[in-house]
């Protein structure tokens, strides 16, 4: 079956690193996307990787491994705002597939 | 500015109605999309729709209907027959049907829906 997995909750501090991981099983692999989610409201796209490597934007990075179906988001110098929950999707063959999602709590 | 505008942002329904959630685009996108959000599960596709008058079931289509009449609008209809239809719902649109790394998701704020 196509499973994405991904930690329920993380606690990290403000002005600290914290990094999400994803791992996926799909059958095909178009690319990797990374979506930000506040409480109550709509998911706002991140980052999308679809070649192995890191890629910067600004606070935040993504990393994918195709080998070993496996990314990561990095966010830097956290901010309260950056609170939220984090949702991996990795597009197939044409359908993308849903991650539960990280809640990130930031604590001052 | 262009988005996606849901309404309303929260409904309560008694259980035997039938109710249709709102979605509006102004992107000019083609492609419509609604997902169902359950706490501790992945969004999971309802239907989508990649052009006016088609539309294709997704996951979990049961007791649920859609049209597309409209490029600019997607309204999904929650009937009596979903067994559980509590849940938020979130809209999407996408510039075209088609690898979606060429046109990522812009999703609206979602409607909450209770039945009871």
């Amino acid at each position: 079956g196509q499973n994405i997995d991904q930690p329920t909750e993380m606690t990290a501090t403000e002005g600290a690193i914290v990094q999400i991981n994803c791992t996926y099983q799909t059958s095909g692999f178009n690319g990797l996307f990374w979506y930000q989610q506040h409480a109550g409201e709509a998911p706002t796209f991140l980052s999308y990787n679809v070649l192995d490597g890191l890629e910067e934007k600004g606070r935040f990075s993504s990393f994918l491994s195709r080998s070993k179906g496996y990314s990561y988001l990095l966010l830097k110098e956290l901010q309260m705002k950056d609170s939220a929950s984090y949702l991996c999707a990795v597009e197939g063959n044409y359908q993308l597939i849903w991650g539960a999602g990280t809640k990130l709590i930031i604590k001052p | 500015d262009g988005g996606i505008t849901q309404s309303p942002k929260y409904l309560f329904r008694k259980e035997g109605q039938n109710v249709t959630l709102s979605c509006e685009q102004n992107l000019n996108h083609d492609a419509m999309y609604w997902y169902r959000q359950d706490p501790g599960q992945g969004l999971r596709l309802i239907y989508y729709s990649q052009i006016v008058n088609d539309f294709q079931k997704g996951d979990i289509a049961e007791g649920y209907s859609v049209s597309r009449e409209k490029k600019e609008s997607f309204p999904l209809t929650v009937t009596s027959a979903q067994k559980n239809p509590t849940a938020f719902y979130l809209c999407a649109s996408s510039i075209a049907e088609g690898l979606l790394r060429d046109s990522p998701l812009h999703f609206g704020n979602g409607t909450r829906l209770t039945v009871t």
